[in-house]
């Protein structure tokens, strides 16, 4: 069974600065790997979708990297604000929208 | 453009009771999944339909069930409720050209089992 793991569990930081969150998955037989966030009290916002095939994929100041082979994929954030604070999601997707999701990072940007 | 829009957004409901929620997707959206969210086990994909078919069936028993009507809009049901039914309930829509798209969530029916 496809295991996800974030780390790490939380993360503060002051604003401005520039910050990576950690994703791994046990089984690389993946068809993409997502990025969420999610507000309290809130459903998910999709933030990048990398398939299988890519390597990353950027959106403003976000960029996601995936790397199969070492069933690891990272969400670097530019020059974090206050607007970014949120809990992070990762999941990957096995088939039609299986998703396997891990436990989250919960970002606090510091103004 | 309209959201994907749950309901209700909150339900309490007692142990042994039956539950129906409700999701309408993104106008044209055909997919629609269904996950749980609980603090101890984080989000569960329950199950996904395409065109009133279930394609895909993630691991929770029989009392959770769903069904998906001919203008894309779905049900689940839960029966027999128990106190670990607990949760947050998110439904999720997408096109389904393919299988691997950007999914859309809705906000959610908090269900309280007492």
């Amino acid at each position: 069974k496809q295991e996800v793991t974030q780390i790490p569990a939380a993360l503060s930081v002051p604003e401005g600065e520039n910050l990576v969150l950690n994703c791994s998955f046990t089984d690389s037989a993946i068809y993409n790997l997502q990025w969420f966030r999610q507000d309290p009290g809130k459903g998910l916002t999709s933030l990048l979708l990398i398939q299988s095939s890519q390597r990353e994929q950027t959106s403003g100041r976000l960029n996601a990297s995936l790397d199969k082979s070492s069933g690891r994929s990272t969400l670097y954030i530019a020059a974090s604000q206050p607007g970014d604070s949120a809990t992070y999601l990762c999941a990957a997707e096995t088939g039609a929208n299986n998703l396997f999701f891990g436990t989250g990072t919960r970002l606090t940007v510091i103004p | 453009k309209a959201g994907v829009t749950q309901t209700p957004r909150y339900l309490i409901k007692t142990r042994g009771q039956q539950v129906t929620l409700s999701c309408s997707p993104i106008s044209g959206h055909r997919s629609v999944s269904w996950y749980q969210q609980t603090p101890g086990q984080g989000l569960q994909f329950l199950f996904e339909y395409f065109s009133e078919t279930q394609r895909n069936k993630g691991n929770f028993p029989g009392r959770f069930s769903g069904r998906q009507f001919s203008n894309s809009r779905s049900e689940m049901n839960v029966s027999t409720l128990e106190l670990g039914d607990s949760a947050l309930y998110l439904c999720a829509s997408s096109l389904a050209k393919g299988w691997h798209e950007k999914l859309f969530f809705g906000s959610g029916t908090q269900l309280s089992v007492l």
